[in-house]
């Protein structure tokens, strides 16, 4: 069975620090996901990554196949970043496949 | 395009009662997947489709729940009975291809007393 473990479950930073949100997954998995849940509840994907280094705006994910690991970076943090962050993983075989979800962490920035 | 569409927003029903949650995926993708989320267990899959055809359903939790996916821009998670621990916020969300960025749709709050 996959696995997907998250850290720290809770972040509180100022505004304006770097955030840094960690990943890990076992041997099945073969892309992450990173999401976003509002406080409202929505669900939006970030990135979608397999191999390497994304970027979009402030926000940046990296993926370690080697180490099975992924960061989600936020720079110049701002409080409407504030959310529960999920890393998702994709199983390796193939294939449409559901999601294995970590716990999330929930990420408040205060002003 | 609208993104993927949930119906109801909200639903309250009673213990014993058949609940009935709807899903339509964006146009032209051919996955969708079905999850629910708990505060104990947080995410979850249920079910997922493709190209209408159900791929895996291990994550459904007991035969009270049932999934249909009759063409590519209607699914359907049927709960027959409802019991009050089949409270949860339930997603649906759909992908091009299936190990594609997904898409999720806002999510039925489903309160069963």
């Amino acid at each position: 069975k996959n696995e997907v473990e998250q850290s720290p479950q809770n972040l509180t930073a100022q505004e304006g620090e770097f955030i840094t949100i960690n990943c890990s997954y076992s041997v099945g998995i073969s892309a992450l996901h990173w999401l976003q849940q509002h406080p409202g509840g929505g669900i939006v994907s970030l990135f979608m990554l397999s191999s390497g280094k994304k970027k979009h705006g402030r926000l940046i994910a990296t993926i370690n196949i080697q180490e099975k690991h992924s960061s989600l970076h936020i720079t110049a943090s701002h409080p409407r970043d504030s959310a529960v962050y999920i890393c998702a993983g994709v199983d390796s075989g193939g294939g449409a496949d559901g999601l294995t979800f970590g716990k999330g962490t929930h990420l408040i920035i205060q002003p | 395009d609208a993104g993927v569409i949930q119906s109801p927003r909200h639903e309250v029903t009673e213990m014993g009662q058949e609940v009935t949650l709807r899903c339509k995926p964006i146009s032209g993708h051919n996955s969708l997947f079905w999850y629910r989320q708990t505060m104990m267990r947080g995410l979850e899959l249920l079910i997922y489709f493709n190209n209408n055809v159900p791929i895996d359903d291990s994550g459904m939790p007991e035969d009270r729940f049932s999934a249909k996916m009759p063409n590519a821009s209607f699914s359907t998670l049927k709960i027959q009975p409802s019991e009050p621990r089949d409270s949860a916020v339930y997603f649906c969300a759909s992908s091009f291809g299936g190990s594609d960025e997904q898409y999720f749709g806002p999510g039925t709050r489903l309160t069963v007393t």
